[in-house]
Order: structure tokens, then sequence, then C-alpha cells
């Protein structure tokens, strides 16, 4: 059974700019997951989607954070415009269902580094 | 509140020597999971383990033990005979009705 994919794997941009993350959940999870971690810090959930509803997004920095699972499998997060403290790793992870109890399974990350 | 401490920032052991990663928690839920993630140097999390509250049962996979107390709010975290591909940020995580907790991690340096 395939993992989950996120690409690219790094990502090195100026601040002010634009990127976008990809991420493709293990096949027949309902629920996904976008995490921020900085060096050194535990994962900080941004947004949970249920299919392609999202369900919790009360700590992503919606000035500049942008999610969306428009057919409920892959999702897309964009920072626009970014900022140095944007410098981080972001995590995708999905479970079968919507739940704290359930475990979520992480992708291999994209890092980020805003100069 | 719920709440998930691992007062261990760092640990170095000697290779093979034996090494338990502390976790604590807090919840008023009678429901909860436990679980422990292992994160290398390459980043992905890696799952280890999930863990009911009504399961007090230790568990043993291996070289990984879990002790999981509910007396204490304690699901500790031991490695048998360390090995250099133990080295890694380990974290302990609850999950309990819709939201989940990690820890702030722990890093363990196993030296050769």
């Amino acid at each position: 059974e395939a993992g989950v994919a996120q690409s690219p794997r790094y990502k090195i941009i100026e601040k002010r700019q634009s990127v976008a993350f990809w991420c493709n959940p293990i096949s027949g999870h309902a629920t996904l997951y976008w995490y921020q971690q900085i060096l050194g810090q535990g994962p900080k959930l941004l947004i949970q989607f249920q299919n392609n509803g999202v369900v919790d997004d009360s700590q992503l920095p919606k000035d500049r954070f942008s999610a969306e699972r428009l057919k409920g499998v892959d999702s897309t997060l964009k920072i626009q415009p970014a900022k140095l403290e944007d410098s981080a790793v972001y995590l995708c992870a999905s479970s079968l269902v919507f739940s704290g109890t359930e475990t979520q399974y992480f992708g291999p990350g994209t890092r980020l580094l805003v100069l | 509140a719920q709440k998930v401490t691992q007062a261990q920032t760092e640990i170095s052991v000697v290779e093979k020597e034996d090494v338990t990663l502390d976790c604590v928690y807090e919840t008023r839920d009678t429901t909860y999971y436990l679980f422990w993630y292992k994160q290398p140097p390459s980043g992905e999390l890696v799952f280890l383990i999930r863990r009911n509250s009504f399961d007090e049962q230790n568990e043993i996979s291996g070289r990984y033990s879990w002790n999981f107390q509910k007396s204490t709010s304690s699901f500790n975290f031991t490695i048998t005979a360390s090995q250099v591909v133990d080295s890694a940020v380990y974290f302990c995580a609850l999950g309990t009705g819709n939201q989940f907790y990690f820890g702030t991690g722990t890093s363990l340096t196993v030296i050769p």
C-alpha cells in the first residue's frame, strides 16, 4: 500500500514570493491534515479536511495561507506571500476517518526555506 | 485541558545501552489514545504504536517496549540495546475526541 506522497521535497524562495505544496493521502483515507513543523518543535496543525470539507482551520494564517482538497483526494497548500518565519517543514498526514483517536500517517514533508 | 509533556529534550546514550523516553499526558476524557512517532533525520514521522485508554497491558515489539500507567498518566517508551539507527526525535501524542496533541519531542542520539 502506497504511503502519503508529498511534493516537492525541498523549496527555496525569496520572501514575498508564492509557493504551493501538494499532498496525495493514502488511498481511502477520508481525513487529510497539513502541519507546520519549525525546527526543534513539534508539528503544529494548520488545517484538516474531512473528504473535501474543512473541519478545522483555526490555526491557519488565513491572510497568507490557503488550502484546498477539491475532489476529496489530493490537496494543495499555498503560501502567498511568504515571510521569513514560514521557513519550516510542511507535513501532510492522512487517517482513515475523522477522529483524534485514529492513527495519522505522515508523508516525507516539504522543507521550505524563505530567504 | 489536554496536554502532552516530554520533559527530556535531548538524550545521548552509547550504543547497546537501554534508554527510556518519558511521556506524561493530561486529559479529563475517559476514552483516549496514545501514540508514539519516530522522526529520523530524513524528516518523515513514522508511526510506532497506538494504545487505547482501556488497555494498560505493556507491549513489546522487538527492541521496543511501552509501559502505559493510567495511575501516573504516563506512556513511556523503552529501547533495549540501542543502535545508531535509533537516533531520531521521538514524539508522544494524545488523541481524544477530534483532536490530536503532540508533545515537544525528545531527541535521542545513540553514540557508536
